[in-house]
Formats: C-alpha cells, structure tokens, sequence
C-alpha cells in the first residue's frame, strides 16, 4: 500500500513565522505534488517535482518555496507565513507518467491556521 | 492550460446510477483524463483515468467522446457511502504537469 505521510495534521503559526511542511512517501515515485485546499476552489497546485532537486511552479508559488533533497521527501516551505496562507495544504505522490499511469496518491493534509 | 468546469453538486438515490460530467474543452493531444473522490477531512482518492472512449474498473466507468472536450464519471447503483466530492483532472502526457483541479462535485446520495 503506498503511503503518503504528512508531517502535522493540525498547525498554528503566528503571522511572520517561517513553517516547514513536511511530506514523505514511501513508493519510490517520481513526482511529489504540493496543493491547497480551500472552500469553494478546489485544489490548487503550488509546486511540484519530478526528480530530486527539481522543481516547477504550479499555479499559486507565491509566497512559497519547496525543497526535495531525497527522493521520498518533498518539504513546502512558507518563509513568512501570512493568514491568507490559511488552508488545508495536501501533499501527493505519483510515478513517472512513463508507463502512463497518472494516479496521484495523497496524505491526510495539513489544516494550517496563521494567527 | 485545460481548465475543467464540473457541476456544483447533484442529488441522487441509493440504487441509482450517477453520471457528472466534466468539461475541458481546451484539453491537448497527450493529455490524460483523471477523476477523484475526496471525503471531509481526507486526501482525494484516485478513481479511474482514461484517454479516449471508454474504461471501466470496479467502482466506476469513464466516458470520453472522440473530441476529447468533455467526459462523464458514472457511478453504479450508488450508496450512501458514495456520497463525497468528485473531482476531474488533467493531467499532460508523462505526469510532469498535474494541471489545476476544478472546483469539483458534490455529490449527496439520499437513502
């Protein structure tokens, strides 16, 4: 069973922190996504990557940053966190998209309230 | 980019079949179908993905006409267990590129 695990399920931070959002999977896939989540717009990607080291912009990068260092480990970085930064963040792995499977798995999310 | 327009929400029936239907009319050559399903307080949960006509796994069929602008997720003889947000996705050839979920579906099933 491929598990995609979050760091917290539940966080408070106060206006002007830097948070660390941290997600691991234990598949060996490729990709690792990074989405919000908010009432009445769906997910919303903000980062993703394909290899370790690498990364793209989604729709919304602004005001965040992400680092993969290993291959399981996709980390979403807000470096001043603000309360329009308030969200469910949800974190998702895939394979390749070489043999043309696109599932997406994803973990529990992160509800994030800044303050 | 292919944007995707769902329904809002539908109401349905224990028993009944449940079609939503998902637009993308600017949806390109090598992109891929995908529909998810989410519960409060979960992650989305793949269901099923296509490319062109139809394919059918053992929870759900996913219909796509040849202009490959639309697609319908039908759900047999749901349960109230069905009852969850349906989402569409497109996702471009290789995976690299997971476009923008849409706002999904709502769907409440009434015993």
């Amino acid at each position: 069973d491929v598990k995609v695990t979050q760091s917290s399920r539940y966080l408070v931070k106060r206006t002007g922190e830097k948070v660390f959002l941290e997600c691991v999977q234990d598949m060996d896939h490729e990709n690792m996504f990074w989405y919000r989540q908010d009432p009445g717009l769906g997910l919303r990607l903000i980062y993703f990557s394909y290899d370790v080291k690498m990364k793209e912009k989604g729709d919304i990068p602004e005001g965040y940053s992400v680092s993969r260092e290993k291959k399981e480990r996709f980390s979403l970085i807000l470096e001043s966190a603000s309360t329009n930064q308030t969200s469910m963040y949800l974190c998702a792995s895939s394979l390749s998209g070489r043999d043309r499977n696109y599932e997406q798995y994803f973990g529990p999310g992160t509800r994030l309230t800044v303050t | 980019l292919a944007k995707t327009t769902q329904p809002i929400s539908m109401d349905s029936y224990e028993g009944q079949e449940v079609n939503i239907t998902c637009s993308h009319n600017n949806i390109a050559t090598n992109d891929y179908i995908t529909w998810y399903q989410q519960f409060p307080s979960q992650g989305p949960r793949f269901i099923i993905q296509g490319y062109k006509t139809k394919v059918t796994n053992e929870v759900a069929s996913l219909f796509i006409p040849a202009d490959r602008k639309s697609s319908t997720l039908s759900l047999p003889r749901v349960s109230l267990s069905d009852t969850a947000v349906y989402y569409c996705l497109v996702v471009m050839d290789t995976g690299r590129r997971a476009l923008t979920f849409g706002s999904g579906t709502r769907l409440q099933v009434q015993p």
